[in-house]
């Protein structure tokens, strides 16, 4: 059984880049056909997908943010990663990696790591 | 403001059924069969419950349903318990310039 984990600063000055990464366990981040997610939450706020890297290297960002983030993955060490620049109180949330396969949902989550933007 | 839109909350009393409404637009809901339904409890990450509209994954209890028409999805919990007080997000497809959008959560109350 697959399972995820979020590692990265829970707090980020304004201005400044947010980084997390994602480690991939029980299974290779490499298979075919999963989608490598990332969807945060603002505090008391609901879901927002950021965008999701598809096994083949493939990217795909939700057009609001698309200007400002970058998901990658490193295979060798089977993460996958999350870059938003220029980051605000905005985007003040908990982040959550996430996998599915195409249109079938994400059914594997991590806890999710809050992330907080403030001076 | 959400792309689907959601009731706030609903309510029901334990063995009734409750229904939650998932409204989107031609451009998502109404294009696929690609809806998703996550329950949430607070200070937890999200599970799928249902998805491609009506599929269960393994594990998931029989007494959650999902059905569509147009361009409303829907979720429907029969035999109301305790623990399926939560907070439920639809999710869709819209399409390869926007991809995925949620609504903005229903918070279900078992009186």
């Amino acid at each position: 059984q697959v399972q995820l984990q979020e590692s990265g600063p829970g707090l980020v000055k304004p201005s400044q880049t947010l980084s997390l990464t994602c480690t991939v366990s029980g299974g290779s981040i490499s298979s075919g056909g999963y989608y490598w997610s990332w969807i945060r939450q603002p505090p008391g706020k609901g879901l927002e997908w950021i965008g999701y890297i598809y096994y083949s290297g493939s990217t795909y960002y939700n057009p609001s943010l698309k200007s400002r983030v970058t998901i990658s993955v490193d295979t060798s060490k089977n993460q996958f990663s999350l870059k938003l620049s220029s980051v605000t109180a905005a985007d003040t949330a908990v982040y959550y990696c996430a996998s599915g396969v195409g249109g079938g949902g994400w059914d594997v989550w991590g806890q999710g790591t809050t992330v907080t933007v403030s001076s | 403001q959400s792309a689907l839109t959601q009731p706030a909350s609903v309510s029901g009393s334990p063995g009734q059924s409750i229904t939650i409404s998932c409204t989107g637009t031609s451009s998502d809901v109404g294009s696929y069969n690609l809806v998703s339904w996550y329950q949430q409890h607070p200070g937890k990450a999200p599970k799928l419950m249902i998805y491609e509209v009506s599929k269960r994954p393994s594990g998931v209890s029989n007494r959650f349903s999902g059905s569509k028409s147009g361009n409303t999805a829907s979720l429907t919990i029969s035999g109301l318990q305790a623990e399926d007080e939560a907070d439920y997000y639809c999710c869709s497809y819209a399409g390869s310039s926007t991809s995925w959008v949620f609504g903005g959560g229903t918070k279900l109350t078992v009186l």
